[in-house]
C-alpha cells in the first residue's frame, strides 16, 4: 500500500475555476502534513502546511481529517500560473523524513 | 530569502564512475536530506543527516552511497560506482527543526549516467 496516495490527474480547468485535490495517507502515526508545488523539472516548493483546524492562504485552503487519514487542497479562482504538479506530503511517523505522494497535475487554460 | 544551493546543476558520467553531488544548506538549519526523483516518478527519500551522522536511510541508499559534511557549510552525496538506474534528479533539502517545519529544497542536480 502506498504511504501517501494521490489522484495523478491531470485536472484540466479554465481560469477562474475552483479545483480540489485529495490525498490519503496510510500511516496513522504521521503528524505533520504539507502541500508542495513542483513545476516541470524543478524542485518541490513548500506551498502550505496542513492543520486539522484547516488553514487558508489567499486562494488556497488546506484541510486535514485525521480520522479518515485524508488531506485536501482547494484552489479558488485558478490562475494560469497555478499550472503545476501538487505534491501531498506527510511525515513517516518518526522525526527523520517526509514521504511524498506521486503528485496531482493541474493544467489551467485560458 | 535564504536558499539551498546545489552544484553542479547537471552532471553526465560514465557507468562505473564515482560522482560527488554538492549542497550548501541554509546556514542556521540543522537537518539535512537527500532525495531523488527519477524522470516521471515521485520524489523518493534517500537519507537524513543530523549532528554529523546519518539518522535514517532508505533501501535505495545502499553501500554505493555515502554522505558527508566535510566542513560547516557543505553537505555532499557520493555515489561510488554509478549505474544507469542512478540517472535521476537529486535534491538536497534542509530544515531548521524536525519535520513539522517542512523542508527547503535546492534546485537539484540532474545526473545522467551513460
Amino acid at each position: 500500500r502506498k504511504e501517501v496516495e494521490q489522484d495523478p490527474g491531470p485536472f484540466n480547468v479554465p481560469e477562474g475555476a475552483t479545483v480540489a485535490f485529495n490525498c490519503t495517507y496510510s500511516n496513522s502515526a504521521s503528524q505533520s502534513f504539507f502541500w508542495y508545488r513542483q513545476d516541470c523539472r524543478k524542485e518541490p516548493k513548500l506551498l502550505m502546511s496542513v492543520y486539522s483546524s484547516g488553514n487558508e492562504d489567499g486562494r488556497f485552503t488546506a484541510q486535514l481529517n485525521r480520522a479518515s487519514q485524508y488531506i485536501s487542497l482547494l484552489i479558488r479562482d485558478s490562475k494560469l500560473s497555478d499550472s503545476a504538479t501538487y505534491l501531498c506530503v506527510g511525515d513517516s511517523g518518526g522525526y527523520n523524513k517526509l514521504i511524498f505522494g506521486a503528485g496531482t497535475r493541474l493544467a489551467v487554460h485560458p | 530569502e535564504p536558499e539551498v544551493t546545489q552544484t553542479p546543476s547537471h552532471q553526465v558520467t560514465q557507468m562505473g564512475q564515482e560522482v560527488i553531488l554538492r549542497c550548501v544548506p541554509i546556514s542556521n538549519h540543522l537537518y539535512f536530506y537527500w532525495y531523488r526523483q527519477i524522470l516521471g516518478q515521485k520524489v523518493e527519500f534517500l537519507v537524513s543527516f543530523y549532528n554529523n551522522e546519518i539518522s535514517e536511510k532508505s533501501e535505495i541508499f545502499d553501500d554505493q552511497f555515502s554522505v558527508e559534511r566535510p566542513d560547516g557549510s557543505n553537505f555532499t552525496l557520493k555515489i561510488r560506482s554509478t549505474k544507469l538506474e542512478d540517472s535521476a534528479m537529486y535534491f538536497c533539502a534542509s530544515s531548521m527543526g524536525l519535520v513539522n517545519y517542512g523542508y527547503t529544497f535546492g534546485s537539484g542536480t540532474r545526473l545522467t549516467v551513460v
